[in-house]
């Protein structure tokens, strides 16, 4: 199985500051059709997970521009150019390139 | 508006069943691969299960394999998990989700929990 390593797990963050969280893959994530099926998730307190990015930096519709993806075949990143309270959660990156579908195990966003 | 939602949770002892159902709106059901994520109490994210969009291909995670099936029903535009010699383990919160290397939507959840 393909093992998705998220770091940190936990990330303490100022209002107002960026903050960045790797995922990386154990395996190439690049499928044989050329593309890269690597997706972060965000899920707030009591919510269920919410897609912001698919392949690896398609940002979905409705979600804030300062999330960002980017990467390449084992190596990503989402970025949140400047924290804002909503922000505080668990995000979760997920590939879905190889069987079976696999996730990171997650990183706390938090507020200082 | 795409909504999913789960349904078919509950109590059950070890070594029984129960069927989850998933009922979707607002998109071309048909059209989309489905899957099946759990998340156990206070844990992370593990994907269970997908099926094709028009069927008959299903996947299973290694964990549940030989005891889940998916299936879908296009003409009621609903998803579904039987759950066979459930195990303690089994316990989590279940999501329906549309799309399958790109999941996409999930459902709000349905609770399972495996006890005596």
């Amino acid at each position: 199985d393909v093992v998705m390593t998220q770091s940190p797990l936990s990330l303490p963050v100022t209002l107002g500051q960026p903050a960045s969280i790797s995922c990386r893959s154990s395996q190439s994530l690049v499928y044989s059709d050329g593309n890269t099926y690597l997706n972060w998730f965000q899920q707030r307190p009591g919510q269920s997970p919410r897609r912001l990015i698919s392949q690896v930096s398609n940002r979905d519709s409705g979600v804030p521009d300062r999330f960002s993806g980017s990467g390449s075949g084992t190596d990503f990143t989402l970025k949140i150019s400047r924290v804002e309270a909503e922000d505080v959660g668990l995000y979760y990156c997920m590939q879905g390139t190889h069987w079976p579908l696999t996730f990171g195990g997650g990183t706390r966003v938090e507020i200082k | 508006e795409v909504q999913l939602l789960e349904s078919g949770g509950g109590l059950v002892q070890p070594g029984g069943s129960l069927r989850l159902s998933c009922a979707a709106s607002g998109f071309t059901f048909s059209n989309f691969d489905m899957s099946w994520v759990r998340q156990a109490p206070g844990q992370g994210l593990e994907w269970v299960s997908s099926i094709r969009g028009g069927g008959p291909e299903t996947f299973y995670s290694d964990s549940v394999k030989g005891r889940f099936t998916v299936s879908r029903d296009n003409s009621k535009n609903t998803l579904y998990l039987q759950m066979t010699s459930l195990r303690p383990e089994d316990t989590a919160v279940y999501y329906c989700a549309s799309g399958l290397r790109q999941i996409h939507h999930w459902g709000q959840g349905t609770l399972v929990t495996v006890s005596s």
